[in-house]
């Protein structure tokens, strides 16, 4: 099977603008979760979508957005760009989700989005 | 979510066994036990998991403490390529469960 796929894979935006990152998770499974890592904060949950739902969502503030489509493809929008959205964005998917203590994350590449 | 304590960093030499300890001292009889490690420029991937036994697979193995309030990943041969952060992480049950990262141990692998 194919991995968790991200596009882009680099991305450089300015503040104030807005950015949308997609990932396309292993074929059959339902859940996808989004991360962010940066040096300061390392690795920190931003939510999960399964079956189109957000199930869980991390402490981020509002400009944080996601969607997860019929086929579990999910996209994640960060709106008005702050210099500290600077990161590696990473995709997560799992058959089950995160509600299941045994289930494997298998995680793709990222997206490293630079903010001017 | 329970907390793990794991040193920053450790060093090995090729074809070493090597130790990784953790610590969740208030870990709670359901959570579950993860390892996931990340190479260098790659997302992080699963490495093992476990409750209470013992756990083998080919990646690694993975010891937990009698009481549970630590565990130790064991990597049997090292090699440069397992040069990565490993993340020790617990799960526990229900809706809210998600994998919280630590900021992992930073394994060097020299020959």
């Amino acid at each position: 099977k194919a991995g968790v796929t991200q596009t882009p894979r680099y991305l450089i935006k300015t503040r104030g603008q807005q950015v949308t990152l997609s990932c396309s998770p292993i074929s059959g499974h339902r859940s996808v979760s989004w991360y962010q890592q940066t040096p300061g904060q390392g690795l920190q949950f931003l939510f999960e979508y399964f079956s189109e739902t957000q199930r869980n969502k991390g402490n981020f503030p509002g400009r944080f957005s996601g969607r997860q489509f019929s086929n579990s493809r999910s996209e994640m929008n960060v709106s008005t760009l702050e210099l500290g959205d600077s990161a590696l964005y990473l995709c997560a998917s799992s058959p089950h989700g995160q509600a299941k203590r045994t289930d494997t994350q298998y995680f793709g590449p990222g997206t490293r989005l630079t903010v001017l | 979510d329970a907390k793990t304590t794991q040193p920053n960093s450790m060093e090995s030499n090729e074809e070493e066994p090597v130790h990784l300890p953790c610590n969740h001292s208030t870990i709670s009889g359901t959570d579950y036990i993860h390892w996931y490690r990340q190479l260098p420029s790659q997302g992080p991937e699963y490495v093992i998991h476990g409750l209470t036994s013992n756990v083998n697979n080919r990646m690694a193995s993975l010891a937990i403490a009698e009481d549970r309030k630590s565990s130790t990943l064991i990597l049997h041969r090292a090699t440069l390529r397992d040069a990565a952060v490993y993340y020790c992480i617990l799960r526990d049950a229900g809706t809210a469960s998600k994998l919280t990262f630590g900021t992992g141990t930073r394994l060097q692998v020299t020959l």
